[in-house]
């Protein structure tokens, strides 16, 4: 049973489309984060919620609008989509008291392509 | 935020003990370290985590000298399985003292390469 899963995997769109990426954890976690990881293999964060709270906003272009229906979910829409957004997604969970807040469970990513 | 710094990449031999030594000057007195293993394809994965001294687990040891300005992920008799990038990161313990998150910032970590 998956701790956190990431719909699509692969993602394969044109510039100018809105496309979503989903994401789910069952660890019962109140942390949630999206980031990003460009080609270079730098990992980027963009977003966290707290019990569906943001919390972190990483100067994130406008055109990303992350939501938390729930402390489950975590989702991310990204309108006009450029070139640049080519990029791998993570999405990430963590409990937010004591240690555990620096130990993130990842999701496998979400390999977006724009063409 | 305390910065980290590792080295870009690393080689080493099967059945090697490998040690990567990560610099965090800036660290805080409420920061602990902890490190993440990335294989390609997948997302970071935990691998240990301390605040000083020496932590030991199943798969690796770290060592955090009494200033703790820095830190050793030591992975003992490595394996081909274990070439990957490792992450060394700095954040606080309990998020209410940082204000009631935690951003953990990744370097541009460590690239193990493992040879037969």
């Amino acid at each position: 049973d998956t701790a956190v899963s990431q719909t699509p995997k692969y993602l394969v769109t044109q510039m100018g489309n809105d496309k979503s990426i989903k994401c789910e954890q069952n660890l019962g976690h109140d942390t949630m984060y999206w980031y990003k990881q460009d080609s270079k293999k730098f990992l980027k964060i963009m977003f966290s919620y707290n019990n569906k709270e943001l919390i972190i906003n990483e100067t994130v272009p406008n055109r990303f609008s992350p939501k938390s229906p729930d402390k489950a979910h975590l989702n991310l829409h990204i309108n006009s989509l450029e070139l640049g957004d080519s990029a791998v997604y993570f999405c990430a969970s963590s409990p937010t008291e004591g240690g555990g807040a620096n130990v993130l469970t990842f999701g496998a990513g979400s390999r977006l392509t724009v063409l | 935020l305390a910065k980290t710094t590792q080295p870009i990449s690393m080689d080493s031999y099967e059945g090697q003990e490998v040690n990567i030594t990560c610099s965090h000057n800036n660290i805080a007195t409420n920061d602990y370290i902890t490190w993440y293993q990335q294989f390609p394809s997948q997302g970071p994965r935990f691998i240990i985590q301390g605040y000083k001294t020496k932590v030991t687990n199943e798969v690796a040891s770290l060592f955090i000298p009494a200033d703790r300005k820095s830190s050793t992920l030591s992975l003992p008799r490595v394996s081909l399985s274990d070439t990957a990038v490792y992450y060394c990161l700095v954040g606080a313990y309990n998020v209410a003292f940082s204000g009631g998150y935690n951003k953990l910032i990744f370097g541009a970590g460590t690239r193990l390469a493992v040879h037969p």
